[in-house]
């Protein structure tokens, strides 16, 4: 049981190159999000998903866009990458109800 | 905006001593979580707490919550070094997806 998976671990970009972060959970779980988790703070979610072919957004979504086509895939497509999109970002998973969530190792992007 | 707020920012202790870490937030919630972070990897769960609870334990872990002053605390009891990480609460509002952390705790025992 691999939990979720991101990937890649790793990532640097150019201004204005589009990339895709991947996340995928093998729990069958309903809700995934995307957080962003800037130096000495906490994280900002910037798109969710309460199940497949259903997306909203969250506090940062501008940049950013999701699709849903499948329960255990969640990617997230930076359009055309900025400096302020460096960052770690952070897949999430979490099944009905008052569930936890449970997270990934993360994606660490430079854009410069 | 960050509805939670941790307080201290950061905690440095001896092994053996106890840890308390509060958090405040702003709006009502449906629940509220703890979370631990080792440098360098994800966020893992602690403990989830309801609104109508007031206190909950798992192992070393004690936390309580008090609506009516919208905080919560996290107290760890005899530390270890192992347990240096950056502690983080989040507000869950709705039951939904809609997780909101503070800046969190970065706590340091000291063998």
């Amino acid at each position: 049981n691999a939990g979720v998976t991101q990937t890649p671990k790793f990532q640097v970009l150019k201004t204005g190159q589009s990339m895709t972060l991947q996340c995928a959970q093998d729990m069958n779980h309903e809700y995934m999000s995307w957080y962003r988790q800037d130096p000495g703070m906490g994280l900002r979610l910037i798109h969710y998903s309460v199940g497949a072919g259903i997306t909203d957004q969250g506090e940062v979504p501008n940049g950013y866009n999701v699709s849903r086509s499948t329960t255990e895939d969640f990617p997230l497509r930076l359009l055309s990458a900025a400096p302020s999109q460096t960052s770690v970002y952070f897949c999430a998973s979490r099944g009905r109800g008052n569930q936890p969530q449970h997270f990934g190792d993360g994606t660490r992007l430079s854009i410069l | 905006s960050q509805q939670g707020e941790e307080d201290p920012q950061a905690l440095s202790i001896q092994e053996g001593e106890n840890a308390t870490m509060n958090c405040s937030y702003k709006t009502s919630i449906n629940n509220l979580q703890w979370y631990r972070q080792n440098s360098g990897r994800g966020l893992v769960h602690l403990i989830l707490i309801r609104s109508n609870e007031r206190e909950k334990h798992s192992g070393r872990l004690r936390v309580t919550l008090d609506t009516s002053k919208k905080s919560s605390s996290l107290l760890i009891t005899a530390s270890r070094a192992a347990d240096t990480a950056s502690y983080f609460c989040a507000t869950d509002r709705n039951a939904g997806n809609m997780l909101t952390f503070g800046g969190g705790t970065r706590l340091m025992v000291k063998p």
